[in-house]
């Protein structure tokens, strides 16, 4: 079964700059799994920030920004807010069916 | 504007089987390329993508509980099924629906939580 894997947990300082990252079992990670990356706040559903590796929504914030990273999916925050403290989740394409990663939970302290 | 609003029961016995239905406006599923799916998430737990129907009626499942799975459309009543049965405790979840086209699972629901339990 596929696994996609993500940091547990991530601290970052207010101001400063975090990278996430999303790796697959199954090899490296390309644009062909069309990584699609979200944010979810307690009680919330999520909101998705990335898609297809880089691409941000209109409501997505300058600071958000997806790339690929060393065989990874990557989540890069730059200039982090304190209300950018959540859980993030990666989601990646395989074939026929779509599979998230575990969560990052990211704190701003 | 798109929106999506998951319902169904609240409580769910085991071995039963659960139907939980989202309904939609702001989009057409009669359109090409788009797409509806179901997401749910354990208590604390992590995201789990469960199904994708597409406009076309072209399905995908997960392999996990692909065989309790099936979706289904309604597309003149803008809503999409999600049926899953023979259900366990361990599909105590919040399940959501989500609009995907071609930026990603875009628009989600709220989320309803359904217990299973005795």
């Amino acid at each position: 079964q596929t696994v996609v894997t993500q940091e547990p947990s991530l601290t970052v300082s207010p101001g400063g700059t975090v990278t996430l990252t999303c790796a697959s079992s199954t090899g490296a990670v390309t644009s062909g799994y069309y990584p699609n990356w979200f944010q979810q706040k307690p009680g919330q559903a999520p909101r998705t920030l990335i898609y297809d590796t880089s691409d941000k929504h209109s409501w997505t914030p300058a600071r958000f920004s997806g790339s690929l990273l060393g065989g990874k999916a990557a989540l890069t925050l730059s200039g982090v807010q304190p209300e950018d403290e959540a859980e993030y989740y990666c989601l990646l394409y395989y074939d026929d069916a779509w599979v998230f990663g575990g969560g990052t939970k990211l704190t701003v302290l | 504007q798109i929106t999506l609003k998951e319902s169904g029961p609240t409580l769910v016995k085991p071995t039963q089987t659960l139907t939980l239905t989202c309904t939609f406006s702001g989009f057409s599923l009669s359109s090409s390329g788009v797409g509806v799916g179901w997401i749910r998430q354990p208590p604390g737990k992590a995201l789990e993508w469960l199904a994708l129907i597409y406009w076309d009626d072209d399905k995908r499942y997960s392999p996990s509980p692909k065989s309790r799975l099936t979706i289904t459309k309604d597309t003149s009543k803008n809503q999409v099924v999600l049926t899953m049965t023979n259900v366990d405790p361990v599909d105590t979840a919040t399940y959501y629906c989500a609009h995907r086209a071609e930026a990603g699972f875009d628009y989600w629901g709220q989320g309803t939580l359904v217990t299973v339990s005795s």
